[in-house]
């Protein structure tokens, strides 16, 4: 069964340090978005990409988080610089985005970021 | 940024008892779905409900799509062992602009006691 791959699966940084996450969407899917879920919460988007282009980005804190999709396939997401409030779980989803398709979410494993 | 209206937040119940949770919003969406998540992972997909009304079952699973168009709820029965994790409504706006992210609730803590 195709998955959505993501890595690394835990990450440790310093304060003012910069990390970058990983995501491959299960192939054949256009869309690809990344969540943050803070310990206790439920998920919230932060970008969404159709191909390699941003739909939403509204909710991506932009002085310090960036995002690409350069090839319309994986994604990287980067914080620089990293602070203690971004400790959280950071989740890559992707969809089919057919017209007329009924579009549902898929989720990747997460990676976990603490920040110390 | 918005989170639905979950409840309840936690659930401590027996083995083999049925169990009901409800999600609310101030905002109409076009599609309601339910996801568990377990410690350390992603959250999985349960239901999918895309029609006011509609009344969609996954095995045990029961969710309904609230006729406003701003509720939904999840029905398990006879609850085993492995049910045990966090379930999530979320909600998905129409999309005709294309953006199309989900909302979701803050989740509900299933703990089943043998």
């Amino acid at each position: 069964e195709a998955e959505v791959a993501q890595s690394p699966r835990y990450k440790i940084t310093e304060k003012s340090q910069a990390v970058a996450f990983w995501c491959d969407p299960i192939s054949g899917h256009a869309t690809l978005y990344w969540y943050r879920q803070i310990l206790g919460q439920g998920p919230e988007l932060l970008v969404q990409f159709q191909d390699e282009s941003v739909v939403d980005d509204s909710q991506l804190p932009k002085d310090r988080f960036s995002a690409e999709r350069l090839k319309g396939v994986d994604s990287t997401l980067k914080i620089q610089p990293a602070e203690l409030g971004d400790s959280a779980m950071y989740l890559c989803a992707s969809s089919r985005r057919d017209r007329g398709r009924r579009n549902e979410q898929f989720f990747g494993p997460g990676t976990r970021l603490t920040v110390l | 940024g918005q989170q639905l209206n979950q409840s309840p937040q936690s659930m401590f119940i027996q083995e083999g008892e049925d169990v009901s949770m409800n999600c609310t919003s101030s905002s109409i969406f076009n599609t309601w779905l339910w996801y568990k998540q377990e410690p350390g992972e992603g959250p999985v997909l349960l239901i999918a409900l895309y029609k006011a009304g509609e009344l969609t079952s996954n095995g045990r699973l029961t969710a309904q799509f609230g006729i406003t168009r701003k509720d939904s709820f999840l029905n398990i029965s006879a609850s085993i062992p492995s049910d045990v994790g966090i379930y999530f409504c979320a909600g998905r706006p129409y999309s005709g602009g294309g953006a199309d992210g989900l909302t979701f609730g803050k989740g509900t803590h299933l703990i089943i006691q043998p």
